[in-house]
């Protein structure tokens, strides 16, 4: 049974546009949520973390959302860019205890 | 520092045949883990382990093993190899489990015919 759910997968933005990629989840013991970003051929690449004490962590251009009572979680990326293409991979954990469980992705793709 | 090596990258297997995928991290790295990945799925656990010497089942087990003799070694042992373990196979490793990021391989693509 899929905890973690990225309903969205593939997504098309203008260059200098906003991205925004969405994430769910049903387990109520996650606290920790992860995006991370997978180009081909490549293993995922971390990109920024939130727990569940917060409900916004910005990092440059990207910036994660959580809102608990909903179990969502949201991605933006601003100004989006070419090189912003790939996958990006939604993974949430419970307390330290065990490992990250995955969303399957959205694929990314920012046009010129 | 190399972070997390994976060997081999591609490999093509008949059914029944055995192999193991190699994994090694040079961050001295407490928690590895092996993920695998189906086309338009998400990574799901196959193995981990939080220390040499100790390791768990994750998810989707069955058809593999793993031993952790060391810190910088989590190798994945496949056993009559079957179709259905054709896959991305991805091996991680973090300082602390789940709480802080993963620190992926480039994955090793595996076929099964």
């Amino acid at each position: 049974d899929q905890q973690v759910k990225q309903n969205s997968p593939s997504l098309s933005v203008q260059e200098g546009r906003i991205s925004i990629l969405n994430c769910d989840y049903t387990n109520s013991m996650f606290d920790y949520f992860l995006w991370y970003k997978k180009y081909p051929a490549e293993g995922p690449t971390f990109l920024i973390s939130i727990s569940s004490i917060k409900d916004k962590n910005e990092d440059g251009r990207f910036t994660v959302f959580l809102n608990k009572s909903a179990k969502h979680l949201s991605l933006h990326i601003v100004p989006s860019q070419p090189g912003d293409s790939a996958v990006y991979f939604c993974a949430a954990s419970a307390d330290p205890g065990y490992a990250l469980n995955f969303g399957k992705g959205t694929s990314l793709l920012v046009t010129p | 520092n190399a972070g997390v090596t994976q060997t081999p990258k591609f490999r093509i297997l008949k059914i029944g045949q055995s192999m193991t995928l190699q994994c090694t991290q040079d961050m001295n790295h407490n928690y590895m883990y092996w993920y695998r990945q189906d086309p338009g799925m998400g990574l799901k656990l196959i193995y981990y382990s939080v220390g040499a010497g100790i390791t768990d089942k994750g998810e989707v087990p069955n058809g593999y093993n793993v031993s952790r003799s060391t810190t910088e070694d989590f190798p994945l042992r496949l056993e009559l190899a079957a179709p259905s373990q054709t896959s991305v196979y991805f091996c991680a490793s973090s300082i602390v489990q789940g709480s802080t990021e993963a620190f992926f391989g480039q994955g090793t693509r595996l076929t099964v015919v």
